[in-house]
């Protein structure tokens, strides 16, 4: 199995550019979970899925962050438009109905300048 | 609310030492329990878990019991190796919600 697949690994970008990240989950897995992680706040949950249906995104810091599935193999979160201050490591992670698991992706390291 | 408490680091140990990361719960409920590891500059990865109180959690030499009477789920390791240097994360899920409930990770640096 190759694991979640997250894209792209690194990304940099300019302060009001619209940026997108990927992710693909491991094949079978009912759950998606996207996080931010960052020196000063940690690991947060941004939103969850459940069978391609958004279940919690009170994580989702601001109306300039939105997420989608639309099917079960691909995700997506986007930033429009970006600023500093979102800059962060981003990790997808996937996992099992019946199984509080969750296996991560590598994540994307995000850069606004 | 549900929160995890972690022992602040970052920890810093020689080799070949003995390692305690302390790790309590406040949950409703009785939930099962996790530890995760994240290698610089990988994901989180799942270290061990334990699902009911009194269960041990074991892997790559770590172990944690899960004590309900003290809400806890302390991390051990008998004798610490350089590759053992990463963040550990403790966290809990319960009964039908598959999210986890995260501490702020603790950093352990190992030296030679």
């Amino acid at each position: 199995d190759a694991g979640v697949i997250q894209s792209p690994r690194h990304e940099v970008t300019e302060m009001g550019q619209e940026v997108t990240l990927r992710c693909k989950p491991i094949s079978g897995h009912d759950y998606l979970f996207w996080y931010r992680q960052t020196m000063m706040r940690g690991l947060e949950l941004l939103i969850y899925f459940n069978n391609n249906v958004p279940i919690d995104d009170s994580g989702m810091p601001e109306d300039r962050f939105s997420a989608k599935m639309p099917n079960a193999s691909f995700s997506t979160l986007k930033i429009q438009p970006s600023e500093p201050r979102d800059s962060a490591v981003y990790f997808c992670a996937s996992s099992a109905n019946g199984n509080y698991e969750q296996f991560f992706g590598p994540g994307t390291r995000l850069t606004v300048l | 609310g549900n929160s995890v408490t972690q022992m602040e680091g970052p920890v810093t140990l020689s080799e070949e030492a003995f390692l305690t990361i302390n790790c309590t719960y406040t949950a409703t409920g009785y939930p099962s329990l996790f530890w995760y590891v994240q290698y610089p500059g990988e994901g989180l990865q799942l270290l061990l878990k334990a699902t009911k109180a009194d269960d041990k959690g074991s892997n790559k030499g770590f172990e944690a019991t899960y004590r309900k009477e003290t809400t806890s789920f302390h991390l051990e390791k008998g004798s610490v190796q350089v590759s053992d240097s990463a963040v550990y994360f403790c966290a809990f899920a319960m009964d039908s919600n598959y999210q986890l409930i995260w501490g702020a990770g603790t950093k352990l640096i190992i030296k030679p």
